[in-house]
């Protein structure tokens, strides 16, 4: 069984469109990272939540680490091509970092 | 560009085979880790270095070594190849040993491997 899952697996949507994806977990973590990858890359981070219930923003996404530190979101407003890649959602616990499979969207011009 | 190199880029080979993957971790980064994606798992945490010494180990076949040099290099030698250890191969640097709260990581381009 997968530590981190993440919902929804696969996501393709229109330019413009609001969408939310979700990282969700039966474990606590010290923090929780959001990383972007892009075919032929590896993943490049956009951010760490470390505190309950913290939320940051980075310019159109907005993150949001659950009050048990159990569960994050991502959500992106009006959605842009550029934002196409797989979301992958890490958690950190021991010194590792536990990786869900990741969302994969596709944002359509 | 993350300041990761991996080396080779591609990496065809055969059943039974033994194969090396080369990582040069960013400038000044002092712990390197070693990452296997692969369709069905996703990404699985292998193992880490810290200065020269293994810090932390995951799901690590013990087909499957690695080790960090004076240089901070680090390689990744998998031996005994099965069909199944077809996957991206990423490394992975970052300043300490602490994930999560106060480092980063910084992920290379990854090695494709297919073994055919």
């Amino acid at each position: 069984t997968q530590l981190l899952e993440q919902s929804p697996q696969f996501l393709s949507i229109q330019e413009g469109e609001n969408l939310t994806v979700y990282c969700n977990s039966s474990s606590v973590f010290s923090s929780l990272q959001w990383y972007r990858q892009e075919p032929g890359e590896g993943p490049v981070l956009l951010v760490t939540v470390v505190t309950g219930g913290e939320v940051k923003k980075l310019k159109r996404l907005t993150f949001q680490f659950g009050d048990a530190r159990k569960d994050s979101s991502l959500h992106i407003t009006a959605a842009q091509p550029g934002d196409t890649g797989l979301y992958l959602c890490a958690g950190a616990k021991s010194e590792k970092l536990v990786f869900g499979k990741g969302t994969k969207l596709t944002v359509n011009p | 560009d993350s300041g990761v190199t991996q080396t080779p880029k591609h990496l065809i080979t055969a059943t039974g085979q033994r194969v090396t993957l080369r990582c040069s971790p960013r400038s000044g980064d002092l712990s390197v880790y070693w990452y296997q994606q692969s369709l069905d798992q996703g990404l699985q945490f292998l193992i880490q270095y810290y200065n020269g010494e293994e810090r932390a180990k995951g799901n690590i076949l013990e087909r499957f070594s690695a080790q960090q040099f004076p240089d901070l290099h680090s390689e990744l030698n998998l031996s005994s190849l099965e069909l199944g250890d077809s996957a991206l191969y990423f490394c992975a640097s970052s300043v300490g040993v602490l994930v999560g709260g106060g480092d980063t990581q910084y992920f290379g381009p990854g090695t494709r491997l297919t073994v055919l």
